[in-house]
């Protein structure tokens, strides 16, 4: 059965401190791990990876993905609390119609 | 138009009641998608669109959900004698499919809140 595992599924840090989520992902025909912020309803697209090791960059975060351990982290350094949020990742299948997602890490912030 | 819409943002029905939730996709995305996203959990997916025609439907819970999307623009998701467990946020998301990089990211409307009493 093809899915994807999140963890933590929540945490707390406070402003500055650096977190990392991951994202598991058990895929049959895996094409590319997409990450989303959800901050209510919406989620806003953050990274699409499809090669393996090389990191993606967006300010203050930043997204690997490992083919071979099939895993991908999201960084968030210096964190803020604009950055609360949950954060969804997503396997898309070779198909391009079929994105399996996680359950999200709900990051809270706190000043 | 400039993001997806969906529409109505809330909906209250009584059990057994027939609801219909629209969404306008993105002008040209040629891939719609229908999620539901329960409390707590990440979005579960439904049924996809390419263009008018309904390519997997899968997702869909059962034979009182129906979805259509008829001239492969605005799509509409119909839940038939609503039960509280249909109660969840219904998201929709449109995307330019079939070609690697910026075509793949699912850009998705803000959702429709259905509760069932």
């Amino acid at each position: 059965e093809d899915k994807v595992v999140q963890s933590p599924l929540s945490l707390v840090v406070h402003e500055g401190d650096t977190v990392t989520l991951n994202c598991s992902y058990e895929v049959t025909n895996f094409r590319s791990l997409l990450w989303y912020k959800q901050e209510k309803k919406a989620p806003t697209f953050l990274f699409m990876l499809t090669s393996s090791g090389i990191e993606k960059k967006s300010g203050r975060l930043s997204s690997i993905l490992d083919k071979k351990e099939l895993f991908s982290i999201l960084n968030i350094t210096a964190t803020q609390t604009g950055d609360s949020a949950v954060y969804l990742c997503a396997a898309l299948h070779s198909t391009g119609n079929q994105f399996y997602f996680g359950t999200g890490t709900s990051l809270t912030v706190i000043p | 138009g400039a993001g997806v819409s969906q529409s109505p943002r809330y909906k209250v029905a009584k059990r057994g009641q027939d609801v219909a939730l629209r969404c306008d996709p993105i002008s040209g995305h040629v891939s719609l998608f229908w999620y539901q996203q329960a409390l707590g959990q990440g979005p579960e997916f439904l049924t996809y669109f390419q263009n008018e025609a309904q390519l997997d439907k899968s997702g869909l819970p059962s034979d009182r959900f129906f979805a259509e999307r008829p001239e492969g623009s605005v799509s509409t998701l119909k839940i038939q004698r609503t039960q509280q467990e249909d109660s969840a946020v219904y998201l929709c998301a449109s995307s330019q499919l079939g070609s690697l990089g910026s075509g793949e990211k699912l850009f998705f409307g803000s959702g429709t809140q259905l509760s069932v009493l």
